[in-house]
């Protein structure tokens, strides 16, 4: 079955850029979305088809594509950025995946 | 602005069937132009896709659970349900529902009911 690949772990200092990588195969053939999840709370989308911010997200959360590899990144990072951040995207049958999820610390 | 909310039993005995309805605010289920999900979050782990549904009632599963699934709309009551039977406890988990927005050639989630944890127990 088809695999998105995160890195179990970022952190990072207030005020620096995290970055977090989300590798698959058929990223170049699909956009990739992200969402941000607060303990005990629901999955909240940050970024859709690729790059695109939805209305109500911070300017410093942006998103890039790179052959097999998207990155999220977030600019001057806020204690409040801290959560997990799921990639989602489709396999070549239509079926939805998610990757494994990166849990960003804020030191 | 379209809400969602998850209900049903938190609780469900191994090899029964797990049934939970999502109830739409906000907006229609019949004025088309999204499709609905089920997603579920096992404890401390990530995010598994179940399958869909469009307000005509045509349906798409994960096809790593297409043989326990069945995903319903109500949309006298703005509704759709999700069924999973002979669960075990690997069906333990938060199960979320979320409009599914579909574009030619991109598909996100946006937004999520808040969660209703099911637990698998005897």
């Amino acid at each position: 079955s088809y695999e998105l690949t995160q890195p179990p772990s970022v952190s990072v200092s207030p005020g620096q850029t995290a970055r977090i990588t989300c590798s698959g195969d058929a990223l170049p053939k699909q956009y990739a979305y992200w969402y941000q999840q607060k303990p005990g709370q629901a999955p909240v989308l940050v970024i859709y088809k690729d790059s695109e911010r939805p209305s109500g997200i911070p300017e410093r959360f942006s998103g890039s594509s790179s052959g097999t590899t998207v990155t999220l990144t977030i600019s001057g990072v806020q204690a409040e950025d801290e959560a997990d951040y799921y990639c989602q995207s489709a396999d070549s049958s239509g079926t939805e995946v998610f990757g494994g999820g990166t849990k960003l610390t804020v030191l | 602005q379209v809400q969602l909310q998850e209900s049903g039993p938190g609780l469900v005995k191994p090899s029964q069937t797990l049934s939970l309805t999502c109830t739409v605010s906000g907006g229609s289920i019949s004025s088309g132009g999204y499709y609905w999900s089920w997603i579920r979050q096992h404890p401390g782990k990530g995010l598994e896709w179940i399958g869909y549904i469009y307000y005509s009632g045509s349906t798409y599963y994960n096809p790593s659970l297409k043989s326990r699934v069945t995903i319903s709309v109500d949309t006298s009551k703005n509704q759709f349900s999700l069924k999973l039977s002979s669960v075990t406890a690997a069906d333990t988990a938060v199960y979320y529902c979320a409009r599914d927005v579909k574009i030619v050639g991109a598909n996100w989630f946006d937004p999520w009911g808040q969660g209703t944890l099911v637990t698998v127990s005897s």
